[in-house]
């Protein structure tokens, strides 16, 4: 069973505004969240990362979001650009295990010109 | 500044047939790892390793050999290929720290196994 889900395969947005990607987790344990981008025929790249002990990760036009009550997280694009048109997968890992990161399945983001 | 660099990209293989998926990483790192992307199940982990002389398994081992005899080489063998092992592999690497130390990945090799 998938510890990391990422319930929409896809999401189109317009160019100049919002994107926000889910992620759910269902391991109390994990406490180190990243988000990846991942263009075809290329390798994922990091983007941004959150520990649980913040609640908000923000570095320029991304903004993470982790809410552990709910074991839920967000990423949010703004604004978002065509070059933003990637898949986005959202990782998480835990320190007592911190070499195994778990990943979701990806939500393949359309910006529209 | 060549980070992680797998070959080979593109292989083809006949079921039974075995290979072996190069890696190397030029950072020092001393975290390596292998996962494999299939279509709705995101990167799944095959085997891992912390350092030199020490590898241990993920998610989905079976039917994957590895060895670490170097920090920066980390190849994924596979002895008989299976059609279920027709997937994309990612290599991956980092420095090994529990509260940071994002993955850096390789391309990627797109293997099938006919």
């Amino acid at each position: 069973d998938q510890q990391v889900k990422q319930n929409s395969p896809s999401l189109s947005v317009q160019e100049g505004r919002i994107s926000i990607l889910n992620c759910d987790y269902t391991n109390s344990m994990f406490d180190y969240f990243l988000w990846y981008k991942k263009y075809p025929a290329e390798g994922p790249t990091f983007l941004i990362s959150i520990s649980s002990i913040k609640d908000k990760n923000e570095d320029g036009r991304f903004t993470v979001f982790l809410n552990k009550s709910a074991k839920h997280l967000s990423l949010h694009i703004v604004p978002s650009q065509p070059g933003d048109s990637a898949v986005y997968f959202c990782a998480a890992k835990a320190t007592h295990n911190f070499n195994k990161f778990y990943f979701g399945s990806g939500t393949k983001l359309n910006v529209k010109p | 500044n060549a980070g992680v660099t797998q070959t080979p990209k593109f292989q083809v293989l006949k079921t039974g047939q075995s290979m072996t998926l190069q890696c190397a990483q030029d950072m020092n790192h001393e975290y390596m790892s292998w996962y494999r992307q299939d279509p709705g199940m995101g990167l799944r982990l095959i085997h891992y390793s912390v350092g030199a002389g020490i590898t241990d398994q993920g998610e989905v081992p079976n039917g994957y050999n590895v060895s670490r005899s170097t920090t920066e080489d980390f190849p994924l063998r596979l002895l008989s290929a299976a059609p279920s092992q027709t997937s994309v592999y990612f290599c991956a690497s980092s420095q090994d720290r529990p509260n940071t130390g994002e993955l850096f990945f390789g391309e990627g090799s797109r293997l099938t196994v006919l």
